[in-house]
C-alpha cells in the first residue's frame, strides 16, 4: 500500500516566526509532490507543486524535496495568523493508472 | 464566475433516500474528480473522469454511480443513502490525469439522518 505520512499535530507557532510541515512517502518512483492548504470548512486549494530535488520558493513558501530520503517540507516563513490551517501532503505515484496519494494533514495554528 | 461549482453546498436527508450532487468547471480542463472527505478529514478520491472516460474508480460501493455528460460536467447519484456516506463530497478538476494539480469546488456536506 502506497502511503503518505505527515504529522497530525496541532503545530502551532508564534506569529513571525517559521513553520515547517514534513511529508514522507512510500513510493520510491513518485515524480511530483504538492502541498495543499485547507482551511476549516472550505475546500483544498493548491499552494506549492514541486518536481525536482532541491529548493522551490513562492513568496513566503518553500517547498523542499529530497527523493533519496523519501522527503518533501514546506516551510512558511513570517508565519501568519491567517496561515492557520490544515496543511495536506500529496504525491502522485507512478505508473499507467497515476492518482494523487494523500497524507491526513498537518493543522498549523499560528498565535497572534 | 466561479471555477468549479458543485451543487447543492448542503444535502439533509433520511437513510434509504437517493440524492444526487452535481458539478460544472468552466476552467476548460479535459479531467474531473469526485472526492469525499470524511469527518477525520482524510480525502479518498472516488471517480475520475478524463474526457468523459471513467480513469478512476476505487472500491466505491455500486450505490455512488458517477455520469458525464460531457467534460465540464460531473454528476454523483447516489442510491439507498447510508448513515456512513455522511460526509463532505468534493468534485475537482485538472488538466489532465496525469498532473496533480487539482482546483476544487466549494465542496456539498451529506448527512444522512
Amino acid at each position: 500500500q502506497k502511503e503518505v505520512e505527515q504529522n497530525s499535530g496541532p503545530l502551532s507557532v508564534p506569529e513571525g516566526a517559521i513553520a515547517s510541515l514534513n511529508c514522507t512517502y512510500s513510493d520510491r518512483v513518485s515524480q511530483s509532490f504538492f502541498w495543499y492548504r485547507q482551511y476549516s470548512g472550505k475546500s483544498p486549494e493548491l499552494i506549492m507543486s514541486i518536481y525536482s530535488n532541491g529548493d522551490k520558493e513562492d513568496g513566503r513558501f518553500t517547498a523542499q524535496l529530497n527523493k533519496a530520503s523519501q522527503y518533501v517540507s514546506l516551510l512558511i516563513r513570517d508565519s501568519q495568523p491567517s496561515d492557520s490551517a490544515t496543511y495536506l501532503c500529496a504525491v502522485m505515484n507512478a505508473g499507467n493508472n497515476r492518482k494523487l496519494i494523500w497524507g491526513l494533514g498537518t493543522s498549523l495554528a499560528v498565535n497572534p | 464566475d466561479t471555477a468549479v461549482s458543485q451543487t447543492p453546498k448542503y444535502l439533509v436527508t433520511q437513510m434509504g433516500n437517493d440524492k444526487s450532487i452535481k458539478c460544472e468547471q468552466n476552467l476548460g480542463h479535459d479531467t474531473m474528480y469526485w472526492y469525499k472527505q470524511d469527518s477525520k478529514k482524510f480525502l479518498k478520491i472516488m471517480f475520475s473522469y478524463n474526457n468523459k472516460e471513467l480513469i478512476i474508480n476505487e472500491t466505491v460501493p455500486n450505490r455512488f454511480s458517477p455520469k458525464s455528460p460531457d467534460k465540464a460536467h460531473l454528476n454523483l447519484h447516489i442510491n439507498s443513502l447510508e448513515l456512513g456516506d455522511s460526509a463532505v463530497y468534493f468534485c475537482a478538476s485538472s488538466l489532465g490525469h496525469f498532473t496533480g494539480e487539482l482546483f476544487f469546488g466549494e465542496g456539498s456536506r451529506l448527512t444522512v439522518l
